[in-house]
């Protein structure tokens, strides 16, 4: 499976723009990029997933470099409760309907 | 629409116990995950079934650990004889027929359910 590199920690203030990089420079063609999130004690939730355009949504944006080979996970207003654990995935239609988790990022949001 | 509902969530056994973990889809989900995250640790996929079928075990412990998903109800996650190792947070989650072999493929968790060993 192709693998992800993020960083293991990072600090944002609060209604401040957050980028969380994603370094995956073994993606495959077919690979998604996919990010979750886990807050402190609950399960993972989904955000954003894209291919090869950039990705908008309600929750926040996707940009995918154009080689594919890094993405980033833009939070336009950063609040208290996007402290949290994020996990950039890659996905391909060859591993099944699962997800392999990495490390994350933990992103932690001051006043 | 209820989402992935997943009881108890808080289990307290003691070794040698039996644990039992019910978890059922979303309403339409065929497919169901499991996951183990273990304390100050990663989220590690356990096994992924749909209805009646096991696809994918492959980070099922070998020993005392079972699940099972029936034609009707819930999806089950068994632990036999617990011990304290087995001490995490289990979650599943579910996924609609037809994208499992997409990469577009999206899951929705449970809040998960606790399993304490003492």
């Amino acid at each position: 499976d192709a693998k992800t590199t993020q960083p293991n920690s990072m600090e944002s203030n609060e209604e401040e723009p957050v980028h969380l990089p994603c370094n995956h420079s073994t993606i495959s063609g077919t690979d998604y990029i996919h990010w979750y999130r886990q807050l402190p004690s609950q399960g993972p939730e989904y955000v954003i997933h894209g291919l090869t355009s950039n990705v908008n949504n309600r929750m926040a944006s996707l940009a995918i470099a154009e080689d594919r080979k890094s993405s980033t996970l833009i939070l336009h207003r950063a609040t208290l409760r996007d402290a949290a654990v994020y996990y950039c995935i890659l996905k391909g239609g060859n591993q099944g309907g699962k997800l392999i988790f990495g490390q994350g990022t933990e992103l932690s949001v001051k006043p | 629409n209820a989402g992935v509902m997943q009881n108890p969530r808080h289990l307290v056994r003691r070794r040698g116990q039996e644990a039992r973990l019910r978890c059922s889809p979303m309403k339409g989900h065929s497919h169901v995950y499991w996951y183990r995250q273990l304390p100050e640790e990663g989220l590690k996929f356990m096994v992924y079934l749909q209805k009646e079928n096991i696809i994918d075990e492959s980070g099922m412990p070998k020993e005392r650990f079972s699940a099972e998903f029936p034609k009707e109800g819930p999806s089950i996650l068994r632990i036999q004889q617990v011990v304290r190792g087995d001490s995490a947070a289990y979650f599943c989650a579910s996924s609609p027929p037809g994208q499992a072999n997409s990469g577009a493929n999206v899951l929705t968790f449970g809040a998960g359910s606790r399993l304490t060993v003492l």
